[in-house]
């Protein structure tokens, strides 16, 4: 089973509108921590956002702000006032506490978003 | 602040060429450091890591090999390419001891295509 699922490939937002990013995902462990990096067409991974498993509130950053339901397993990204420059592939990650020394990161498919002018 | 440089930033390499990739981190000491590949319009994958000189951990078998001749040098062999090579490296950097939260910064990458 896939532990990160990104189920939107490409979505479309009106500068200065706001846009929500949808990430769930998959872990038995109580432990975990998602991230949000956002990679324009350079090429760079630029982290945007970190949330804990354990975290009571939802984090924000600037114009991001993460939508973390627990329950459901969801960690959707939300750009709020979306810029042109906001366009770029957006990946959904997953660090679970079991990962232990590998130090792995579990990437989604991403998520293409064009914002138009 | 840190820095992470990577290169070459493009590189075009016939099948059965030897591969180099170099990566540096300026501004912290002691960084975790990561080896990941993206094919084109994939996620990462990760390679390798290295949480000190001449520790190297493998993730996925393949042809690759990785080095750590100093604490902020990671580089990235091969001695013969193979064309399911091509792809996006990208290096990366973290501190910390293994936490959940311990978030990893990109370099700019390498694009490599193997022909």
């Amino acid at each position: 089973a896939q532990k990160i699922t990104q189920t939107q490939p490409g979505m479309f937002v009106q500068e200065k509108e706001a846009v929500t990013l949808d990430c769930t995902y998959d872990t038995s462990d109580p432990s975990y921590g998602l991230f949000w990096y956002k990679q324009p067409s350079s090429g760079e991974m630029i982290f945007l956002i970190y949330q804990g498993s354990y975290d009571q509130q939802n984090a924000t950053e600037g114009r991001y702000s993460l939508n973390f339901q627990k329950a459901r397993k969801s960690a959707n990204l939300v750009i709020s006032a979306s810029q042109l420059g906001d366009s770029a592939m957006y990946f959904c990650a997953m660090r679970e506490r079991t990962s232990g020394s590998a130090r792995q990161l579990t990437f989604g498919s991403g998520t293409q978003l064009t914002v138009l002018p | 602040s840190q820095t992470i440089h990577q290169w070459p930033a493009t590189l075009v390499q016939p099948v059965g060429s030897p591969l180099s990739l170099e990566c540096t981190v300026e501004g912290t000491s002691n960084p975790n450091l990561y080896w990941y590949r993206q094919a084109a319009g994939r996620g990462l994958q990760l390679l390798f890591y290295s949480v000190g000189i001449g520790q190297i951990s493998s993730e996925v078998p393949q042809n690759l090999s990785a080095s750590r001749p100093q604490d902020r040098q990671f580089i990235l062999s091969s001695k013969k390419l193979l064309l399911s090579d091509s792809g996006f490296y990208l290096c990366a950097w973290s501190v910390g001891h293994g936490g959940v939260g311990e978030t990893q910064y990109f370099g700019p990458g390498t694009r490599l295509l193997v022909l």
